[in-house]
């Protein structure tokens, strides 16, 4: 079974650009999770879908950040305008296996550098 | 509010030896989920263990252990005769089991790193 794919993996761009990352989560899972990880710390929910609806994007910064997952599958995270602080590996997860439902699998993330 | 504390930053042995990495969890829910994750530097967070608050049973998976207590809000993992490929960042994570409209993400600790010499 494939995992969960994110790309880029990598990606550096300046301050005040914009920067969108895409995720395909594992076949059949209805939820789907990004999470901001700063160097050193773990890993901070942004936003979870179910379906193509948002269930929790309390810790979104809704100024400068957006996800979509239109049609209940992949997803897209955008910032627009990056700033220093938004440097960090997003990540995103999956869950949705039968007998199993809240076990996250993650991609292996995007590294984001912001100069 | 939900926390994790992994107070451990950073732990080093010898290959071989026993190491309990330590997880204190806060939370005012009564039902409730806790999680080991394993992040090598691929970078790619693997699931290791989920426990929910019912079941305070230890479990043994191979050379890993889990001892889950409710008296003293921890969920300790320990890896007997370690070994180099076990180098790594552990992280402890929590959710709630029944949370309003199906948010369940979760709430990770710092992460303990890992480090095991040949």
């Amino acid at each position: 079974e494939a995992g969960v794919a994110q790309s880029p993996r990598y990606k550096i761009i300046e301050k005040r650009q914009s920067v969108a990352f895409w995720c395909n989560p594992i076949s059949g899972h209805a939820t789907l999770y990004w999470y901001q990880q700063i160097l050193g710390q773990g890993p901070k929910l942004l936003i979870q879908f179910q379906n193509n609806g948002v269930v929790d994007d309390s810790q979104l910064p809704k100024d400068r950040f957006s996800a979509e997952r239109l049609k209940g599958v992949d997803s897209t995270l955008k910032i627009q305008p990056a700033k220093l602080e938004d440097s960090a590996v997003y990540l995103c997860a999956s869950s949705g296996t039968p007998g199993a439902k809240n076990i996250q699998y993650f991609g292996a993330g995007t590294r984001l550098s912001v100069l | 509010a939900q926390k994790v504390t992994q107070a451990q930053t950073e732990i080093s042995v010898v290959e071989k030896e026993d190491v309990t990495l330590d997880c204190v969890y806060e939370t005012r829910d009564t039902t409730y989920y806790l999680f080991w994750y394993k992040q090598p530097p691929s970078g790619e967070l693997v699931f290791l263990i989920r426990r929910n608050s019912f079941d305070e049973q230890n479990e043994i998976s191979g050379r890993y252990s889990w001892n889950f207590q409710k008296s003293t809000s921890s969920f300790n993992f320990t890896i007997t005769a370690s070994q180099v490929v076990d180098s790594a960042v552990y992280f402890c994570a929590l959710t709630d089991m029944y949370s309003g409209g199906g948010a369940d993400g979760l709430t990770f600790g710092k992460g303990t790193h890992l480090i095991i010499q040949p």
